[in-house]
């Protein structure tokens, strides 16, 4: 059974610090990664996708992504109150020849301000 | 900017009875999936579609579920026959390529009664 493992949280961060969200996954023939977030009773939100190792810079969201560890993590900086949300990680799980997202439980973040 | 839209936003219906969810992906997008959340639980894969054919499906995805692109531009989800476990909501996404980010729509919140 493929998996992706996520702490559920809730990860609690004052206003101003960083946010360091982390999954891990079991197959190790993926090669695409996803961030979402996803807001009480709203749909998932692609925040950040990675595809090689190393880190992913964009505005205040870096992720990154270890394949040999098969770990990949979501910093995110200058936490606001708004960020408060659950974080999905999804991986993309190319079996048959088509993609399909397996997403984990997801992290709940709260930014206190 | 583009988005992946679903209709209809909230559907109530009493068990046994047949409902079509529907979805309009992202016009030059290519791949089309259907995912579920149950309350409180993960975000689950269904199937995916491409090429008016189902790429792949899940073992949630029985004999009871099906999928259509009956037009150029709608994407539906018939569940033949709801029982009160189909309750959820369900979630349309499209995707350019098989690899890429996959977005998501608002969500049809199932209610079986």
């Amino acid at each position: 059974q493929k998996e992706v493992e996520q702490n559920s949280g809730p990860l609690s961060v004052p206003e101003g610090a960083i946010a360091s969200l982390n999954c891990t996954y079991s197959d190790r023939v993926s090669q695409s990664f996803f961030w979402y977030r996803q807001y009480s009773g709203k749909s998932p939100e692609l925040i950040m996708s990675i595809y090689s190792n190393g880190d992913k810079e964009d505005g205040r969201f870096t992720a990154q992504l270890n394949k040999a560890s098969q770990y990949v993590s979501l910093l995110i900086r200058d936490s606001q109150p708004s960020d408060s949300a659950t974080y999905l990680c999804a991986v993309n799980m190319f079996s048959g020849g088509y993609n399909k997202l397996i997403f984990g439980a997801g992290t709940r973040l709260a930014v206190h301000p | 900017e583009p988005e992946v839209t679903q209709t209809p936003s909230h559907q109530v219906t009493q068990m046994g009875q047949e409902v079509i969810l529907r979805c309009v992906p992202i016009s030059n997008h290519l791949y089309f999936y259907w995912y579920r959340q149950i309350l409180g639980q993960k975000v689950e894969f269904l199937v995916s579609f491409y090429n008016n054919e189902i790429s792949e499906k899940s073992e949630i995805f029985d004999d009871q579920f099906s999928v259509e692109r009956p037009d150029g531009s709608n994407f539906t989800l018939k569940i033949r026959s709801t029982k009160l476990e189909d309750s959820a909501m369900y979630f349309c996404a499209s995707s350019e390529f098989k690899e890429n980010e996959q977005f998501f729509g608002p969500g049809t919140r199932l209610t079986v009664l």
